[in-house]
């Protein structure tokens, strides 16, 4: 049963250009949740995806986008890079929301802008 | 004020101790209550939910005090493998998910 598929694991990117991380959930789950992890904090939540649509969003400025397909599957689209942007980038799925079983997760994107 | 906080520690205590972690929160409608585990460059790991009636995992026992809104750990019987970031994570209704800093701990020989 394959968990939650993230990639790329590292990418470095120059600030103002565009990057692209993918997410694959795990298997059963249809609602992914994407979280940015700056060094020494905790996850921050960007968004939600359910059913192909955002249905919830955090304190994120719209450079930040997203998009789920039919398969479940999500895109995480950061435009204009900015060296604050440079974080570990993980991907959350589950099942409708969090349920009691709360959520798994993805090893993560590591970007780095310069 | 944060939606979920957390004293960022980091606790440093010898193998076979007990030791007792503490998160609030200020959604007074939250609604699930988690703690997870990170170790150092992994993602979280969910360790145990927790539920109002408090419950138990082995070594580890969670509680949780609505009328006071704070969710604790407990972490008895300390192993050196148990050294890890401790992540507090309330779902406040909806669909928003937040988790707190994190509390980091260090179990020594």
């Amino acid at each position: 049963d394959a968990g939650v598929t993230q990639s790329p694991t590292h990418l470095i990117k120059t600030r103002g250009q565009q990057v692209t991380l993918r997410c694959s959930p795990k298997s059963g789950h249809d609602t992914v949740s994407w979280y940015q992890q700056a060094l020494g904090q905790g996850p921050q939540f960007i968004f939600q995806y359910y059913e192909e649509e955002e249905r919830q969003r955090g304190n994120f400025p719209d450079r930040f986008s997203g998009h789920q397909f039919p398969n479940y599957s999500s895109e995480l689209n950061v435009n204009a890079l900015l060296l604050g942007d440079s974080a570990l980038y993980l991907c959350a799925s589950s099942s409708s929301g969090i349920g009691p079983y709360g959520y798994t997760f993805g090893s993560g994107t590591r970007l780095t802008v310069v | 004020r944060k939606e979920v906080e957390q004293d960022p520690g980091p606790f440093n205590v010898p193998e076979g101790a007990t030791v007792a972690f503490n998160c609030t929160y200020s959604n007074s409608a939250s609604q699930s209550f988690f703690w997870y585990r990170q170790d150092c460059r992994k993602e979280p790991k969910l360790l145990m939910s927790v539920y109002s009636s408090g419950n138990e995992d082995g070594r580890f026992t969670a509680q949780l005090n609505r009328a006071s809104q704070y969710i604790s750990l407990l972490i008895r019987d300390s192993k050196l493998s148990d050294s890890a970031t401790y992540l507090c994570v309330v779902n406040t209704g909806g669909f928003k998910t937040i988790f707190g800093a994190g509390t980091r701990l260090f179990v020594k020989a």
